[in-house]
């Protein structure tokens, strides 16, 4: 069973740091891209970015490039999402979803973000 | 950025009745290598959303076959041909075809 355990959401200030991490079992992880997506509170969802199954090519929202990285330890079936300088509109839940056919097919359960002051 | 629009954005159904969900884009999802990229998602309360069709019109694995995806180049539906109490929820479609990668504003059904 493809089970996707996002961990490390938490309330921070305007400007801080968060690293979320996504845990992945139950299928290859080092043979699929993965991605995060969020949604602000009860909102839609939005694409935050992706990453290639071995971890050569990242892509990024405009609205996050240059604060957030994404990477991914495939020895450890891991996925993150470093971010930093975080804004208040960067308040949602994250998903850590997996890559298939360029639709997201498995979707973990989302840990929250809420950045202010 | 493509731009995806959904109607309704509500939808009250009976049980046991049809229910259907429009999806335009902005521009063609059909894609270089001939696949038009075109998923649909399911989001009940409180839960993360479930994908329920990719490609079009092509269920993932376990999703009922009530529900079917159709259209081409910039418009497509999704069809629920009997809605069950479970249906009810946030449906979403989502382009992956041209980068980024960008959803409806979703469509909530729910139970008349």
């Amino acid at each position: 069973e493809v089970q996707l355990v996002e961990s490390g959401g938490d309330l921070v200030q305007p400007g801080g740091s968060l690293r979320l991490s996504c845990a992945a079992s139950g299928f290859t992880f080092s043979n699929y891209w993965m991605q995060w997506v969020r949604q602000a509170p009860g909102k839609g969802l939005a694409w935050v970015s992706r990453i290639k199954s071995d971890g050569s090519t990242t892509s990024y929202a405009d609205s996050v490039r240059g604060r957030f990285t994404i990477s991914r330890d495939n020895a450890k079936n891991t996925l993150y999402l470093q971010m930093n300088s975080l804004r208040v509109e960067d308040t949602a839940v994250y998903y850590c979803v997996r890559h298939y056919y360029n639709a997201p097919d498995y979707w973990g359960q989302g840990t929250l973000v809420t950045v202010s002051s | 950025d493509v731009v995806m629009t959904q109607t309704p954005l509500s939808s009250p159904v009976t049980l046991g009745q049809p229910a259907s969900i429009s999806c335009r884009s902005s521009q063609s999802l059909v894609h270089s290598d001939g696949n038009t990229y075109l998923s649909w998602l399911q989001q009940r309360p409180g839960q993360p959303p479930r994908l329920l069709i990719y490609k079009i019109s092509n269920r993932f694995s376990g999703v009922p076959d009530t529900f079917s995806g159709s259209g081409a180049g910039t418009d497509f539906t999704l069809k629920i041909s009997r809605v069950e109490a479970e249906d009810v929820g946030v449906y979403y479609c989502m382009q992956g075809t041209q980068f980024p990668p960008t959803f409806g504003q979703g469509t909530r059904v729910e139970i008349k």
